[in-house]
């Protein structure tokens, strides 16, 4: 148990509907990280938070958002959903947005029918 | 795509055998970090090389990394079953960006 939560597990929703998908990273950890996983196109990077504030942006499309609350959990809202957003979203957590190993929770797995 | 390409893309061997894999990467980094993934789980953080590294050591693990040549390997030594899974290596680049490699699939026989 890496000590990262996420919720839900699975979802299955329709295409152009809307979901929030929550993580709470490690108790401590300030850095919360945003990946998207499918099949076609690997592990990807979307957004990284620290402490509140957005560190870094990777391949995340307009149609989705994240936020890091003052707790420190984060969400990552999707929209306008298509097909091809299916995917497990992993969010993971580290002490800090340098040179420190990422935590990984179980995962969200996302169906778009 | 500034995304790391892990070669082999998959690898299959006895128990007890070593277990080699390479990572290539393409921007200059920071540090270069290993996963391992189980079927549909989360990653698991194995060993993370600073770019000022060239060798780490991990009980079995041991990574190297050349960083004029943008590449890392992964050693695994006397492989077990329990080893089974992908290993991906990840990069950070100078825009805290992080990029995950495509993934090698090791399988372990008994």
């Amino acid at each position: 148990d890496s000590g990262v939560t996420q919720t839900p597990k699975h979802l299955i929703t329709a295409t152009g509907q809307r979901v929030t998908l929550r993580c709470s990273p490690r108790s401590g950890d300030l850095s919360v990280y945003w990946y998207q996983q499918s099949l076609d196109q690997g592990l990807q990077f979307l957004i990284q938070y620290y402490n509140g504030e957005e560190r870094a942006k990777g391949n995340i499309l307009e149609r989705f958002s994240a936020q890091q609350f003052p707790d420190l959990h984060s969400e990552l809202n999707l929209s306008s959903l298509e097909l091809g957003d299916s995917a497990l979203y992993f969010c993971a957590s580290s002490s800090s947005g340098q040179n420190y190993e990422q935590y990984f929770g179980p995962g969200t797995r996302l169906t778009v029918t | 795509s500034q995304q790391g390409e892990e070669d082999p893309q998959a690898l299959s061997i006895q128990e007890g055998e070593n277990a080699t894999m390479n990572c290539s990467y393409k921007t200059s980094i920071n540090n270069l970090q290993w996963y391992r993934q189980n079927s549909g789980r989360g990653l698991v953080h194995l060993i993370l090389i600073r770019s000022n590294e060239r060798e780490k050591h991990s009980g079995r693990l041991r990574v190297t990394l050349d960083t004029s040549k943008k590449s890392s390997s992964l050693l695994i030594t006397a492989s077990r079953a329990a080893d089974t899974a992908s290993y991906f290596c990840a990069t950070r680049n100078t825009g805290n960006q992080f990029y995950f490699g495509t993934g090698t699939s090791l399988t372990v026989i008994p």
